[in-house]
């Protein structure tokens, strides 16, 4: 059974950082690109940023360059966010999603809230 | 303002067929493939359509995506209730280089 476990939210006041972790099981992580998307309350889906299935490449939003880091660990089969200098607009809850070329994201994780707020 | 345009609703009966649009323009969906996804608040989106009308295993017939020019759009038919959901479109930006989603279309099964 495939299983994306995201983990790492909570209450966080704005210029400080958090770490999002999502621990993956049931597919060969390693063939996978990997992306984070976020839903701010009441609003859509917000593309943040993906990886390359071996690590080698990351791209980001516009709106978190310089501050978010993607990274992840095959061996453990975890993929990584580490957010720094955040803002109330980041507010939302994060997915992982698997997003290689030619197979749209389609495994997906439960979310962890992320909330900035002093 | 999401770079993909969708109707922020739509609505038909149980049982009707219902089509959703999404606007995008040549650095999107005017070249690259257009994803599809349902998301009920409170779980984790799924994967509708990719590679614009593909369906993944488990994905049944009733739900379809067709793509032209700079434009995609999803097809359910025979409406049922638990089709009551938020729809989104995505793609890549190749101009912003980023992945793009649409503003979502909410559902109303009447």
């Amino acid at each position: 059974e495939v299983q994306l476990v995201e983990s790492g939210g909570g209450l966080v006041q704005p210029g400080g950082s958090l770490r999002l972790s999502c621990a993956v099981s049931g597919f060969n992580f390693n063939d996978h690109w990997m992306s984070w998307v976020r839903q701010a309350p009441g609003k859509g889906l917000d593309w943040v940023a993906n990886i390359r299935a071996d690590g080698s490449e990351a791209i980001y939003a516009g709106s978190v360059k310089g501050r978010f880091t993607i990274s992840r660990d095959n061996a453990k089969n975890s993929l990584f966010l580490q957010m720094n200098n955040l803002r109330a607009e980041d507010t939302a809850v994060f997915y992982c999603v698997t997003d290689s070329p030619g197979l749209g994201m389609r495994y997906w994780g439960q979310g962890t809230l992320v909330t900035v707020s002093s | 303002q999401s770079v993909l345009t969708q109707p922020p609703s739509v609505s038909a009966a149980t049982g009707q067929k219902v089509t959703i649009s999404c606007f995008g323009g040549d650095s999107n969906i005017g070249t690259k493939y257009v994803s599809w996804y349902q998301h009920l608040p409170g779980t984790a989106p799924k994967l509708l359509i990719y590679d614009n009308n593909k369906r993944p295993s488990g994905i049944p017939d009733r739900f379809s995506g067709s793509k032209s020019g700079t434009s995609a759009t999803l097809a359910i038919a025979g409406l049922q209730p638990g089709d009551e959901a938020d729809y989104y479109c995505g793609t890549w930006d190749m101009s912003l280089s980023t992945g793009v989603f649409g503003g979502g279309t909410k559902l109303t099964v009447l």
